[in-house]
């Protein structure tokens, strides 16, 4: 069965400290895509990143990078030198070739608090 | 701008009546999706429509029910028979290629019981 978890339910960070949000998965798919999410406060989801399941290539894109492990099943976030404004929650999600729905699994969710 | 737009922002029910949360898009995306969010938890799929005039239930479509007559528009109906209606409801839609392809959201609309 298809399944995201987010360990991690709340962290809370002073701010300049680099914070990892950990994302594992479950699916019986070979071919699936992995989304990163950010919610602020305002409510609407931001979309961060995709990555599938062919490509295991890290990315970073300015403070923010992803590593993505197959054999470990997880695809974690690493915000570096954290700031206020990263302040948020992150939504860790998957999506599956065999569904042909787009149908989004989500993880749990985790709740970042960057404090000045 | 092209986006989604969600009304209202705040909805309130009373016992036994239907509400209708409103969903626009302007993006000329052919899949939507209707999303329910409780506190502390992730969002579930309630209803999904890849094309106008079809939709299909998602995993917890009861109580709701759905409509897609334009491309642009997927509205949301909360009907009496849905019992714990308090939540946030998200709005979504993506272009061609679905199940690949990033999902664009509303803003969200969050439902009360008076």
């Amino acid at each position: 069965a298809q399944k995201v978890t987010q360990a991690q339910t709340e962290i809370s960070v002073v701010e300049k400290e680099d914070v990892t949000l950990d994302c594992v998965y479950e699916t019986r798919d070979t071919t699936y895509y992995l989304f990163w999410y950010k919610q602020p406060p305002s409510g609407e989801l931001v979309f961060l990143i995709r990555r599938n399941s062919f490509d295991e290539q890290n990315e970073i894109s300015g403070r923010y990078s992803w590593n993505f492990q197959k054999s470990t099943s997880s695809f974690n976030f690493t915000i570096t030198a954290s700031q206020v404004v990263d302040s948020a929650v992150y939504f860790c999600a998957l999506s599956e070739a065999g569904s042909n729905t787009g149908k989004l699994i989500f993880g749990q969710g985790t709740t970042l608090q960057v404090k000045p | 701008d092209g986006g989604i737009t969600q009304s209202p922002k705040y909805l309130f029910r009373k016992e036994g009546q239907n509400v209708t949360l409103s969903c626009e898009q302007n993006l000329n995306h052919d899949a939507m999706y209707w999303y329910r969010q409780d506190p502390g938890q992730g969002l579930r799929l309630i209803y999904y429509s890849q094309i106008v005039n079809d939709f299909q239930k998602g995993d917890i479509a009861e109580g709701y029910s759905v409509s897609r007559e334009k491309k642009e528009s997927f509205p949301l109906t909360v009907t009496s028979a849905q019992k714990n209606p308090t939540a946030f409801y998200l709005c979504a839609s993506s272009p061609p290629g679905g199940w690949n392809q990033p999902q664009h959201f509303g803003d969200g609309t969050r439902l009360s019981i008076l």
